[in-house]
């Protein structure tokens, strides 16, 4: 079946520095990702779409020059997590959908970033 | 609006006994449902789903959950628990709004403890 492969799967970088989390759909085109952050024991939450060829949408409350979303090609959709903050180590997901995808869609496998 | 409600934050079950993981949901739609399970920091793999065809849906690793349109529920059941299925349980409903990539709404989580 369809897969997304995200990278890394664990981060560690210090105060200030930016992050680049990237996803790859394997044998489907992923018109749509979706971004995805979920803090220890709590469910996930979405921070924003992206469409291939277009600006993300981000949801309330996400600041989106903090979290750069690029959606340049159907199998690429990267996540940078500028001037992180220790308040930002998180658990990130995101999860391809479109084609092969459709609803059910297929999750990366997350990125653990830890800011120190 | 969806939404979905997992009504336990934590079940705990010895093994070899049924487990039952509690859902409901409000949809304005035929929603489509999904539950996901989630192991520590891993990615979310996919365990059933419905989308308006058979009421009682079969997955994987032995779970099964059956749609109550009545009752507005989608609870997961397993007969008899294994060691290995101690994780978080997502319940997921689908928001239909996009069509073929429409948004996932998640529960909070119900995290499985299965006792030896």
């Amino acid at each position: 079946g369809a897969v997304v492969s995200q990278h890394p799967s664990r981060v560690i970088c210090k105060s200030g520095t930016s992050v680049k989390i990237e996803c790859r759909s394997l044998d489907f085109q992923a018109t749509t990702m979706f971004w995805y952050r979920q803090f220890p024991k709590q469910s996930l939450m979405l921070m924003a779409t992206s469409n291939e060829g277009s600006k993300a949408t981000y949801e309330q409350g996400v600041e989106k020059d903090k979290f750069l979303i690029n959606h340049a090609s159907l199998t690429l959709s990267t996540l940078t997590v500028t001037s992180a903050h220790p308040e930002d180590s998180s658990f990130y997901i995101c999860r391809g959908a479109g084609g092969a995808g459709g609803t059910e869609a297929f999750f990366g496998q997350g990125t653990r970033l830890t800011v120190v | 609006a969806q939404s979905v409600t997992q009504l336990d934050s934590h079940v705990s079950v010895s093994e070899g006994t049924p487990v039952l993981l509690r859902c409901n949901y409000s949809s304005s739609y035929s929603p489509s449902l999904f539950w996901y399970v989630q192991h520590p920091n891993k990615g979310l793999q996919l365990l059933l789903k419905y989308t308006s065809a058979a009421t009682l849906v079969k997955g994987i690793n032995g779970f099964e959950a059956e749609f109550k349109k009545s009752e507005t529920s989608f609870h997961l059941t397993k007969p008899s628990a294994h060691m290995s299925d101690a994780a978080e349980y997502f319940c997921v409903v689908s928001d239909p709004g996009s069509s073929n990539t429409g948004k996932l709404i998640f529960g909070q989580g119900t995290t499985l403890q299965v006792k030896p």
